[in-house]
């Protein structure tokens, strides 16, 4: 298992707004390492979707926005768009190595 | 615009070493601001970092694949490369080259990928 625990799956309607959360531990996210999030699109490459814990990318629009808190991230989607259908995932450092989360994958209904 | 390219054998048969490239166009893989590393997706699975290396050939592996792997750069050819060896079934995967851009946190600096090759699915089967 993963490093950084996700959960597997979350969902939501068109409109509505979900979270997803990224758990690490006090080597990784509570050790002061910050927090970046990927959105794979069924398919195609990972592209960096938030940088330290909160920063947007240029063209990533501002519906993503991204926290930390403790030994925890979170990634929220507001007006959850069809588009938005996408594997997501967490990365970050634990013990100066890189540690991705497990992913998880966002279903619009 | 920074592009990254994987390209190597599609099938490695057991046990043997599987050998991947990525060639680095519109930007030097020499800068000193930056790591270049592996990735990798099992299919049906989730990403797997397999290891970082600098233009001066410095490394960074998981330590769950550090025995098996090596991963090297050649800046006359802007590429850097990675080697897996004594593969099984469990490395088929899809592995991504990608570009690593340091982050200076408040308590800790980090890297993120910014740039992802599109990936190559290498298959391990006889």
């Amino acid at each position: 298992q993963s490093v950084l625990t996700q959960p597997p799956s979350v969902s939501g309607a068109p409109g509505q707004r979900v979270t997803i959360s990224c758990t690490g531990s006090s080597s990784n996210i509570g050790a002061g390492y910050d927090v970046h999030w990927y959105q794979q699109l069924p398919g195609t490459a990972p592209k960096l979707l938030i940088y330290g814990n909160s920063n947007r990318p240029s063209g990533v629009p501002d519906r993503f926005s991204g926290s930390k808190s403790g030994t925890s991230a979170s990634l929220a989607i507001t007006g959850l768009q069809a588009e938005d259908e996408a594997d997501y995932y967490c990365q970050s450092y634990d013990s100066s190595l890189s540690v991705f989360g497990g992913g998880t994958k966002l279903t619009v209904l | 615009q920074l592009q990254l390219q994987e390209s190597g054998p599609g099938l490695v048969k057991p046990s043997e070493t599987l050998s991947l490239t990525c060639t680095v166009s519109g930007g030097s893989i020499s800068s000193s601001s930056y790591y270049w590393g592996w990735i990798r997706q099992p299919p049906g699975k989730g990403l797997e970092w397999i290891g970082s290396i600098y233009y001066s050939g410095s490394t960074y592996y998981n330590p769950s694949l550090k025995s098996r792997v090596t991963i090297s750069v050649d800046t006359s050819k802007n590429q850097f490369s990675l080697k897996l060896s004594s593969v099984t079934a469990a490395d088929t995967a899809v592995y991504y080259c990608a570009r690593l851009w340091p982050y200076s946190g408040y308590d800790a600096d980090s890297y993120y990928f910014d740039y992802w090759g599109q990936g190559t699915l290498v298959t391990v089967s006889s």
